[in-house]
């Protein structure tokens, strides 16, 4: 069974300072993965995804995911945070299987400080 | 713009009584997922559908029904609504491909039972 482990519920951040958000994985098979952001009040917008290709994933608004298959991760990251990227923020793996069902992380919530 | 409209944003319901969520894709795609939102639990998923009349149950299915009669319309019903079923109900929405196209949510449905 596939299944993803956020390691921090809550992060926070100064404007202007690097953004790490963790998430380790397990997955029987190749997984798929991804990073979707929830801001207050709305639904669930895809930032990135890795399908077996580069590694290192850029996404949309200057987020990126590396793929660290030896560490099992999937850490999002993003240089230089900004006031607007304050959301909660949901690792994803997908079993590959059939319909392609996505197994969600419990979410980190990042907050950023000006 | 593609779009995954669920029909409510807001509900409050009776212990006891039948509820009805719906959800309209107007992608044309295959497969269509019901989740719910908990704090500090993420997603998880309730039912799923793959093609038309059928269906597939998720990681917690007990409480739930579903029906899809069309392609682009798949319903989440309560048989009988309990305030343990107080939650954010979130509706997707992936084509077989959905590797590559990822997957479309709809804005979410915060039901209240009391």
């Amino acid at each position: 069974a596939q299944s993803v482990t956020q390691l921090d519920s809550h992060v926070s951040v100064s404007e202007g300072t690097p953004v790490l958000l963790r998430c380790n994985y397990s997955s029987s098979y190749s997984p798929s993965l991804f990073w979707y952001v929830q801001h207050p009040n709305k639904g669930l917008q895809l930032l990135l995804k890795y399908t077996s290709a580069a590694t290192l994933v850029k996404g949309i608004n200057g987020f990126e995911a590396e793929f660290k298959k030896s560490e099992t991760s999937f850490h999002l990251t993003k240089p230089s945070a900004h006031m607007s990227d304050a959301a909660e923020y949901f690792c994803v793996v997908s079993d590959g299987q059939g319909a392609q069902k996505l197994v969600f992380g419990q979410g980190t919530r990042l907050t950023i400080n000006p | 713009d593609v779009k995954v409209t669920q029909s409510s944003r807001y509900l409050v319901k009776r212990t006891g009584e039948k509820v009805f969520l719906e959800c309209v894709q107007d992608m044309d795609h295959e497969n269509m997922f019901w989740y719910r939102q908990d704090p500090g639990l993420g997603l998880r998923l309730i039912y799923f559908s793959y093609d038309v009349k059928m269906k597939e149950k998720g990681d917690i299915p007990e409480g739930y029904s579903v029906s899809r009669e069309k392609k682009e319309r798949f319903s989440l019903i309560l048989e009988s609504a309990s305030t343990n079923q107080t939650s954010m109900y979130l509706c997707a929405s992936s084509s077989q491909g959905a590797m590559d196209y990822g997957y479309t949510f709809g804005s979410g449905t915060r039901l209240t039972v009391v």
